[in-house]
């Protein structure tokens, strides 16, 4: 079975700009969450879909927004692009079921001059 | 404020010995506990976990322990490879959701 995959793996954007990055999860995983690494921060939670819809979302700016297409591809969207949004971005996906095991893609690594 | 505290941001162990990373938290809604493993430009890996009604779940060389009334967590790696040096995360589950709320991570280093 294929693992979560993510385009592109690198992205290199200017302040002000905006970027999107895709998602593709597992066979049969309905649950797609993202999340942002920075060093030093560990993973912040950005936000989760299941079925199209946004179920949880994390403390980050409107400016980071999602979306979930109806084969659980997800998109995430970031617009008027900072310097600190330099970070890997990972998406995870999973069954949602009782164990929580998310399963995660090799993320894309953005940044932003 | 931080929920999942991972307090040894490295860890340097000789090969065969054993490693503990450890991993507090303070939510106590927290029903599920998992532990990540990460290599250089891949995403994290699921190692192992544990549910909160559990106080121990063993996989092979890895044992995860759980401490309910200390919120405290640690991951035991017996014994280590070299293999086994990555950056190692902690991260909760809380219930009534499907976020993972993940500790800033620890380095470990095995040595050959």
């Amino acid at each position: 079975k294929a693992g979560v995959t993510q385009t592109p793996r690198y992205l290199i954007k200017t302040r002000g700009q905006q970027v999107t990055l895709s998602c593709s999860p597992i066979s049969g995983h309905r649950s797609v969450s993202w999340y942002q690494q920075t060093p030093g921060q560990g993973l912040q939670f950005l936000f989760e879909y299941f079925s199209e819809t946004q179920r949880n979302k994390g403390n980050f700016p409107g400016r980071f927004s999602g979306r979930q297409f109806s084969n659980s591809r997800s998109e995430m969207n970031v617009s008027t692009l900072e310097l600190g949004d330099s970070a890997l971005y990972l998406c995870a996906s999973s069954l949602s079921g009782a164990n929580y095991e998310q399963y995660f893609g090799p993320g894309t690594r953005l940044t932003v001059t | 404020d931080q929920q999942v505290k991972q307090n040894s941001p490295s860890l340097s162990v000789q090969e065969g010995r054993i490693s503990i990373l450890n991993c507090d938290y303070t939510n106590s809604m927290f029903d599920y506990f998992l532990w990540y493993k990460k290599y250089p430009a891949e995403g994290p890996t699921f190692l192992i976990s544990i549910s909160s009604i559990k106080d121990k779940n063993e996989d092979g060389r890895f044992t995860v322990f759980l401490n309910k009334s200390a919120k405290h967590l640690s991951l035991h790696i017996v014994p280590s490879q070299p293999g086994d040096s990555a950056v190692y995360f902690c991260a909760a589950h809380q219930g009534g959701s499907e976020k993972l709320v993940f500790g800033k991570g620890t380095k470990l280093t095995v040595n050959p």
